[in-house]
């Protein structure tokens, strides 16, 4: 079986553009996780969606940040203007939502550089 | 709020050694989760191992194994004969009882030495 798939997997962008990292869960799974993780703040959840409805997005820095899941194989993570300390690696997850306490498995990460 | 530390942040061992990677985890919740991942240098991060707190055996996988003890609020792992391969940051993670919160700890960044 397939795992999680990210991409891209690295994407290198100038302060001010549009980045969109995109991520494609595992099939079956209904419940996908956006997480950050940089040196200073380790791992931390963004948002999450259960089957394609956001649930928690708490963790969003600010209003720059936005995703969606228009269904259940595809979600994006869109930072709209893009900042330097926005530099991070952003990774994805996914989980069955048949029981909520099921193990979340990522997929490889994608790597975003801010100049 | 639930907390998870992994003191030691970087373990250097020679090829061969044993070597056990400390977790210590804080939460009010009677039932919870706990989990390692390893992040390889490529950067993804593998699932390794998940526990249910009710369930207080001890592990083995090949030459992983996992010490849960709940009195002590610990879950550590430990490699034995470890191989240069094994060179990773491992997480420890616990998730609370309602499923909608993985607190990760800060990583245990393992290097073997040839």
């Amino acid at each position: 079986d397939a795992g999680v798939i990210q991409s891209p997997r690295h994407e290198v962008t100038e302060m001010g553009q549009e980045v969109t990292l995109r991520c494609k869960p595992i099939s079956g799974h209904n419940s996908l996780f956006w997480y950050r993780q940089t040196m200073m703040r380790g791992l931390e959840l963004l948002i999450y969606f259960n089957n394609n409805v956001p649930i928690d997005d708490s963790g969003m820095p600010e209003d720059r940040f936005s995703a969606k899941m228009p269904n259940a194989s595809f979600s994006t993570l869109k930072i709209q203007p893009s900042e330097p300390r926005d530099s991070a690696v952003y990774f994805c997850a996914s989980r069955k939502a048949s029981r909520l306490t099921d193990t979340q498995y990522f997929g490889p990460g994608t790597r975003l550089t801010v100049l | 709020a639930q907390k998870v530390t992994q003191a030691q942040t970087e373990i250097s061992v020679v090829e061969k050694e044993d070597v056990t990677l400390d977790c210590v985890y804080e939460t009010r919740d009677t039932t919870y989760y706990l989990f390692w991942y390893k992040q390889p240098p490529s950067g993804e991060l593998v699932f390794l191992i998940r526990r249910n707190s009710f369930d207080e055996q001890n592990e083995i996988s090949g030459r992983y194994s996992w010490n849960f003890q709940k009195s002590t609020s610990s879950f550590n792992f430990t490699i034995t004969a470890s191989q240069v391969v094994d060179s990773a940051v491992y997480f420890c993670a616990l998730l609370n009882n309602a499923g909608n919160m993985l607190t990760f700890g800060g990583g245990t960044r393992l290097m073997v030495k040839p």
